[in-house]
């Protein structure tokens, strides 16, 4: 089965530039999350989808980021304009119905800095 | 005052050791808790789901106190491949997660 596939894998901008993130769920998995990994911390929950509908967005900074997943299946996490506290790992992670007692499985991570 | 805290470490230990880390969570309608694992510049795995009434798998036995809103995480005979930063994860019946910063292990031969 194929895991959860993320790019890029590696991003640098200089601050006030926007980029992109790409996240592709296992096949079949309902729920996807977007999570920031700031250096030394645990993972922060950005968004949460079911489908195609916003579960969660209570720690997404609307103002600069965006989220979308059109066909309920891949997803975009996109920031305009960066700043330089942004710098951080953007992990997707999916699960099959986003139940309580769920695992969430992992991709590999978008390392972002921004300069 | 974090949702989730854990003792950051780091926790260095010789090989065969036994370990343990604690997590505390405030909230009280948390409903399922879990332990994943983060190697480094990695993404976090699961290691076990943690059960009311305790569970162990191989090594590694995890524990709840819901009076005490905490959750613990015993290693026993310690490996180095055990060397990797351990999270503990809280959701809410809604399914939110909560992870706390983690607590790093290093496993010295």
């Amino acid at each position: 089965e194929a895991g959860v596939a993320q790019s890029p894998r590696y991003k640098i901008i200089e601050k006030r530039q926007s980029v992109a993130f790409w996240c592709n769920p296992i096949s079949g998995h309902a729920t996807l999350y977007w999570y920031q990994q700031i250096l030394g911390q645990g993972p922060k929950l950005l968004i949460q989808f079911q489908n195609n509908g916003v579960v969660d967005d209570s720690q997404l900074p609307k103002d600069r980021f965006s989220a979308e997943r059109l066909k309920g299946v891949d997803s975009t996490l996109k920031i305009q304009p960066a700043k330089l506290e942004d710098s951080a790992v953007y992990l997707c992670a999916s699960s099959p119905w986003g139940d309580r007692g769920e695992t969430q499985y992992f991709g590999p991570g978008t390392r972002l800095l921004v300069l | 005052r974090k949702e989730v805290e854990q003792d950051p470490g780091p926790f260095n230990v010789p090989e065969g050791a036994t370990v343990a880390f604690n997590c505390t969570y405030s909230n009280s309608a948390s409903q399922s808790f879990f332990w994943y694992r983060q190697d480094c510049r990695k993404e976090p795995k699961l290691l076990m789901s943690v059960y009311s009434s305790g569970n162990e798998d191989g090594r590694f036995t995890a524990q709840l106190n819901r009076a005490s809103q905490y959750i613990s995480l015993l290693i026993r005979d310690s490996k180095l491949s055990d060397s990797a930063t351990y999270l503990c994860v809280v959701n809410t019946n809604a399914g939110k997660s909560t992870f706390g910063d983690g607590t790093t292990l290093t496993v010295k031969p």
